[in-house]
């Protein structure tokens, strides 16, 4: 069975470009969530979609960061424009519904973005 | 959610069991412990959860005494592969508590050869 695919594995792009972040979570995953760290921070909680819908998007920094998970399978995170301070480790996780024990996340490699 | 407490970094030699202790006084009734482990360049990765007592698996045990403000995670007979960040979780685990996770500092753990 295939995890959890992230792609790119690495961007690199000029502040006020845009950039877009896939995920792939594993599949008859209901839950998707979006993590990243920052530079020397720990890793924090951005979104967590049920199928197609937003669940909790307490976490997301600010407008500029638009999460879509069109037709409840792949994710979509786009950041535009994007700043210096964006700069980290975007990782996705997901996760089955149903489960008594609902802590445990599957995680993809992560995108390592890199904002000049 | 729980705020949990666990050294920054521990070394070990290969063939050495290790344990890891977590702290987490303000654990709730509903929250569950559960560790990852994340290696370089990879997403943490799910090792085990325990709600009280001790839980064993293929990978590692998980010991929580009665009062469950602690936990401690031990892993015997540390390898070089097992050199990672480690990190202790409490969350809710109800169907009403929230689905996000909280990722403290971790514990870096180095093993010697």
């Amino acid at each position: 069975e295939a995890g959890v695919t992230q792609f790119p594995s690495h961007s690199v792009i000029e502040k006020g470009q845009t950039v877009t972040l896939r995920c792939d979570p594993i599949s008859g995953h209901d839950n998707l969530y979006w993590y990243r760290r920052v530079m020397g921070k720990e890793i924090k909680f951005l979104l967590h979609f049920v199928k197609e819908s937003k669940q909790d998007e307490s976490g997301m920094p600010n407008n500029r960061f638009l999460a879509e998970r069109t037709g409840g399978t792949y994710s979509t995170l786009k950041v535009q424009p994007a700043e210096l301070e964006d700069s980290g480790v975007y990782f996705c996780a997901s996760s089955p519904m149903g489960r008594g024990a609902k802590n445990i996340q599957y995680f993809g490699a992560g995108t390592r973005l890199s904002v000049l | 959610l729980a705020k949990t407490t666990q050294p920054i970094s521990m070394d070990s030699y290969e063939g050495q069991e290790v344990n890891i202790t977590c702290s987490h006084n303000n654990i709730a009734t509903n929250d569950y412990i559960t560790w990852y482990q994340q290696f370089p360049s990879q997403g943490p990765r799910f090792i085990i959860q325990g709600y009280k007592t001790k839980v064993t698996n293929e990978v590692a045990s998980l010991f929580i005494p009665a009062d469950r403000k602690s936990s401690t995670l031990s892993l015997p007979r540390v390898s070089l592969s097992d050199t990672a960040v480690y990190y202790c979780l409490v969350g809710d685990a109800s169907s009403t508590g929230a689905n996000n996770l909280f990722f403290g500092t971790g514990t870096r753990l180095t093993v010697i050869p």
